[in-house]
């Protein structure tokens, strides 16, 4: 079965420094996976998408994940933190039947200290 | 333009009553859903729509009905509501009917509170 696991439940940085939020995920195939962001109160946001093109995918506001298939990972960096990143962030992956149903990792609260 | 809307943002009710959210989405795609988020931010689909045709149908009790007149709305009624419905809800759209390998376009969800 697929899944996704957000190692970290909650992330704390400091304004000017690296982000990395890690998603482990779990497919018996090549999978689609995505990261969303949720920032208070609003809706969700698309950052990137992996879809078995490039590995390295940039999306969004200075946000990257690399796809490792050895790792199965699909960790979300970004160089330096902004005080607006601070949001609920979840690792995504989209089965691939023809529903197309996303299984949403627990979700990881970004926290940004000024 | 916003792309996917829902109907009510908030949505503060009694126990036992009966209740509507509403979806629309402008983008032309085949593909409806909800979702629902708990009280900890965990999100799971409920149901799917593709061209007005039931696809997902998770363990959801049966109070909860989607209806889909067109594939441009869809809509969801909750019977006999309880506390424990009490969450933000979720509607989505996708362009490739479910298949491939794109992300959902999502709404800016409906807060439900159940009293």
């Amino acid at each position: 079965a697929q899944s996704v696991t957000q190692l970290d439940s909650h992330v704390s940085v400091s304004e000017g420094t690296p982000v990395l939020l890690r998603c482990n995920y779990s497919s018996s195939y090549s999978p689609s996976l995505f990261w969303y962001v949720q920032h208070p109160n609003k809706g969700l946001q698309l950052l990137l998408k992996y879809t078995s093109a490039a590995t390295l995918v940039k999306g969004i506001n200075g946000f990257e994940a690399e796809f490792k298939k050895s790792e199965t990972s699909f960790h979300l960096t970004k160089p330096s933190a902004h005080m607006s990143d601070a949001a609920e962030y979840f690792c995504v992956v989209r089965l691939r039947s023809n529903t197309g149903k996303l299984i949403f990792g627990q979700g990881t609260t970004l926290q940004v200290k000024p | 333009d916003t792309a996917v809307s829902q109907t009510p943002k908030y949505l503060v009710t009694q126990m036992g009553n009966d209740k509507s959210i509403k979806c629309e989405q402008n983008l032309g795609h085949d593909t409806m859903y909800w979702y629902k988020q708990d009280s900890k931010k965990f999100l799971k689909i409920m149901f799917s729509y593709n061209n007005k045709e039931l696809i997902i149908n998770e363990t959801v009790p049966n109070r909860f009905s989607p209806k889909s007149p067109d594939k441009a709305h869809l809509n969801l009624h909750i019977n006999s509501l309880e506390l424990g419905d009490s969450a933000v809800y979720f509607c989505a759209s996708s362009q490739d009917g479910g298949q491939g390998s794109y992300g959902y376009t999502f709404g800016s969800g409906t807060r439900l509170t159940v009293v």
